[in-house]
């Protein structure tokens, strides 16, 4: 059973700063991996995809990587601002036919103005 | 375009009562997901459907039902409410026409049990 995990739980760093969130997960056959936003009292919003045959994506102050063979994903976020504060989950989608999600359990940010 | 809808936004209900939580989508994707996600834990699938008629159990089933009668709707039935079940309700889908498609959710739904 694929299972995914987050450490830190919560993380708060000053403005500017340039951080790393973790992700890993147990079994490596996966078809993509996922990086999803949340904010208080709302929804989950897609960041980034990686696919199981890239290493990295990126987009504007966001950088995903993807290390297959160590089961393990991080979340790169440059000069930081106080509205990147939220929560961020990793999800594994473990295959092509299988639509399921495995979510981790997210790291609250806390971006200190 | 309202993408993913649910109602109502938040919920009350007494141990023993019923409910459905709706969920409505206008991005006609198949694929829908109900999720629920308790204090400081992940996202724990509860129900699956890949398209009109069809739907599957996920991780966490019991208690809840589903039905599919439409592409857009999916609504979840609590049939005896349980305290166990206060939890906030997400609802997602999926187009999956492509490697990059990803999930869409709706705002949620928070339910507490009393």
């Amino acid at each position: 059973k694929q299972e995914v995990t987050q450490i830190p739980a919560a993380l708060s760093v000053p403005e500017g700063e340039n951080l790393v969130l973790n992700c890993s997960f147990t079994d490596s056959a996966i078809y993509n991996l996922q990086w999803f936003r949340q904010d208080p009292g709302k929804g989950l919003t897609s960041l980034l995809l990686i696919q199981s045959s890239q290493r990295e994506q990126t987009s504007g102050r966001l950088n995903a990587s993807l290390d297959k063979s160590s089961g393990r994903s991080t979340l790169y976020i440059a000069a930081s601002q106080p509205g990147d504060s939220a929560t961020y989950l990793c999800a594994v989608r473990p295959g092509f036919g299988n639509e399921k999600l495995t979510f981790g359990t997210g790291t609250r940010l806390t971006i200190i103005p | 375009n309202a993408g993913v809808t649910q109602t109502p936004k938040f919920r009350i209900l007494k141990i023993g009562q019923s409910m459905t939580l709706q969920c409505a989508q206008d991005m006609n994707h198949n694929y829908m997901y109900w999720y629920r996600q308790d204090p400081g834990m992940g996202l724990k699938l509860i129900y699956y459907s890949v398209g009109a008629g069809i739907t599957d159990k996920g991780e966490v089933p019991n208690g809840y039902n589903v039905s599919r009668s439409t592409t857009e709707d999916f609504p979840l039935r609590l049939e005896l409410a349980a305290p166990s079940q206060t939890s906030v309700y997400f609802c997602a889908t999926l187009r999956d026409e492509s490697r990059t498609d990803t999930q869409y959710f709706g705002p949620g739904t928070r339910l507490t049990v009393l």
